[in-house]
This record gives structure tokens, C-alpha cells and sequence, in this order.
């Protein structure tokens, strides 16, 4: 069975430009995360979604980052225009609901290496 | 969710045994304890997860006390292989699945 696939899986892009990082998650999970990397720290929730849904948003900065999961399937992350801060890795994760039981498990992309020069 | 507080780093040779303690003092109830590996240049992937006593699998062991305090990642006879950032989180079981990472600890296993 396939993982979590992202892509691409390096991009590097001159401040002030527009950049998009594409996941598709495991078939049939409904809960979709998007995460950021910095370089020795942990990864930090941008957004979750419940199928279609953003459901936790809060720690994505929304002036200039947006995401979209059509058919709660696949899923974009959007940061327009890039500031050099906004240099990380962003993981894409998913997990499926089991609707009276513990969800022990998301399953992590590779991850996208953004470098904004 | 309660706080962890796990070991910035750690080092250990090739077959040696490493324990790596996590605390996480207000773990609440219902709350389970997930341990997480990443190497290099990959996303995060489950190692374990437990909620009292002993767990084990095919790739390491977790140890958890009475009061849940704290937990222990018990890696049995390591390799270089091993050498990775090791995250201990803890997660609200039943609702809804919200991994939170700290900076984990960062194991190098030498020759």
C-alpha cells in the first residue's frame, strides 16, 4: 500500500514568490495534517482537516498561507508570497478515525524542503 | 494535552541498550502515551504507544509507571541504524487525533 506521497520533495523559490506543496494521503483515511519543520525542532500543526473540513487551524498564519483538501482527498498548501522565515520542511500526515477507539497512528509524508533565498 | 520533557540528545554505542524517559506530569486520564522515530530527511513514524505497564513490539519496549508520570522508549541491543530524533507524545484517546511534537531526543549510536 502506498504512503503518504508529497511533492515536490525540494523547492527553492526567491522571496516575495508563490509556492504550493501537493499531498495525497493514504486511501481512506478522513483526517488530513499539514505540519512545519524547523531545522532541530519538532513539527509544529498548521492545519488539520476532518475530511473536506479545516477543522484546527490556528497556528497557520493566514495572511499569507492557505490550504485546500477537495473531496477530502487530496490536499494544497499555498504560501503566497514567501517570506525567508517561511525556510522549513513541511509534512503532510494522515490518519484514519475510528469512531470509539484511540487513533494511535498518523502516517507522515517525506516532507517538502522549502529554501526561500 | 499534557507537557513532555524528554533529553535533548543522547549517545550509545552498537549493542548497547538505550532507555529514553519522557515526563509528562499532567497526563490526564484518558490520555496515551505515543513514541515516535524520524531519521534524517524523512517525516515522523510510530514506533509504540501505551497506557500503563509494559508494551512491547518487535522493534522496542515502553515502560510506564503506576502514575503515568513518565515513560521509558527501551531500544534493546542498538545498531547505527538506530540514530534518529526520538519524539514521546502524549494524545486524548477517543477524540479527535492530534499529534504534538516537542524537540524530541537526538540519539547517534557509534561504531
Amino acid at each position: 500500500e502506498a504512503g503518504v506521497v508529497q511533492s515536490p520533495r525540494y523547492k527553492i523559490i526567491e522571496k516575495k514568490q508563490p509556492v504550493a506543496f501537493w499531498c495525497n494521503p493514504i486511501s481512506g483515511h478522513n483526517t488530513l495534517y499539514w505540519y512545519r519543520q524547523n531545522l532541530g525542532q519538532g513539527p509544529e500543526l498548521l492545519i488539520r482537516y476532518e475530511n473536506e473540513e479545516a477543522v484546527d487551524d490556528s497556528q497557520l498564519p493566514k495572511d499569507r498561507f492557505s490550504a485546500e483538501r477537495l473531496k477530502g482527498v487530496d490536499s494544497t498548501l499555498k504560501i503566497q508570497p514567501a517570506e525567508l522565515g517561511d525556510s522549513a520542511v513541511y509534512l503532510c500526515a494522515s490518519s484514519l478515525e475510528g469512531y470509539g477507539t484511540v487513533r494511535t497512528e498518523a502516517f507522515f509524508g517525506q516532507g517538502t524542503r522549502l529554501t526561500v533565498v | 494535552l499534557a507537557k513532555t520533557t524528554q533529553p535533548i540528545s543522547m549517545d550509545s554505542y552498537e549493542g548497547q541498550e538505550v532507555n529514553i524517559t519522557c515526563s509528562h506530569n499532567n497526563i490526564a486520564t484518558n490520555d496515551y502515551i505515543t513514541w515516535y522515530q524520524q531519521f534524517p530527511s524523512q517525516g515522523p513514524r510510530f514506533i509504540i504507544q501505551g497506557y500503563k505497564t509494559k508494551v512491547t513490539n518487535e522493534v522496542a519496549s515502553l515502560f510506564i509507571p503506576a502514575d503515568r508520570k513518565s515513560s521509558t522508549l527501551s531500544l534493546p541491543r542498538v545498531s547505527l541504524s538506530d540514530t534518529a530524533v526520538y519524539y514521546c507524545l502524549v494524545a486524548r484517546g477517543g477524540g479527535s487525533y492530534i499529534p504534538t511534537f516537542g524537540r524530541g531526543t537526538s540519539l547517534i549510536v557509534h561504531p
